[in-house]
């Protein structure tokens, strides 16, 4: 079964700190791995997309990592900053196009000052 | 600026009422898509949508319906046969093959008085 799960569900850090979000997943076969923010109340805006040769992109303070033989992504997040409280949330695309898009539920930042 | 517009931001429905939800883009895109979203939950597909006047039901379509007239709008219509419609919807489009230019709408929050 087609399923993305993200560690942790949710999680508290300090201004200034850096933190790793986790994406686990067992999609196949596999085209392509996003992270989007979601701020409270609005719309998913993505942060990044992968596909199976890229290893790792950057967005700004945010890097994503991906590694395809052991179905793992992280979004790392340097020197966080209030803003960036929301909910981060991994999205993996299987090779076939249109409706194949399997959500994680999200990990819930706080950045508090 | 191209992007997605739903509308409103906030409704509210009384029991055994039909409410509709409207989604504009002027992205070009060919794709369309209507998913929900529920509290530590990750977003499950309604309908979507891949070409005018055709549309495929999801994962949870039950007390649903769409139609697509024109390929910059896709209205989701909330019938009375759902039983639990109060929840946040997101409209999405995407260019289809591959899945890329995927944008998400602001969303809509719907609660049931």
């Amino acid at each position: 079964k087609n399923q993305v799960e993200q560690s942790p569900q949710s999680l508290i850090i300090l201004e200034g700190k850096n933190c790793t979000l986790q994406c686990n997943y067992t999609v196949s076969p596999f085209s392509n791995l996003r992270w989007y923010k979601q701020d409270t109340g609005r719309g998913p805006v993505s942060l990044t997309i992968m596909t199976f040769s890229e290893n790792t992109k950057s967005n700004g303070r945010y890097t994503a990592t991906l590694d395809a033989d052991t179905k793992q992504s992280s979004l790392h997040i340097t020197a966080s900053q209030l803003s960036d409280s929301a909910s981060y949330i991994c999205v993996v695309s299987a090779e076939q196009a249109g409706t194949a898009l399997i959500f994680g539920k999200g990990t819930t930042l706080s950045v508090s000052s | 600026d191209g992007g997605i517009t739903q509308s409103p931001k906030y409704l509210f429905r009384k029991e055994g009422q039909n409410v509709t939800l409207s989604c504009e883009q002027n992205l070009n895109h060919d794709a369309m898509y209507w998913y929900r979203q529920d509290p530590g939950q990750g977003l499950r597909l309604i309908y979507y949508s891949q070409i005018v006047n055709d549309f495929q039901k999801g994962d949870i379509a039950e007390g649903y319906s769409v139609s697509r007239e024109k390929k910059e709008s896709f209205p989701l219509t909330v019938t009375s046969a759902q039983k639990n419609p109060t929840a946040f919807y997101l409209c999405a489009s995407s260019i289809v093959r591959a899945n890329y230019g995927y944008t998400f709408g602001s969303g809509t929050r719907l609660t049931v008085v």
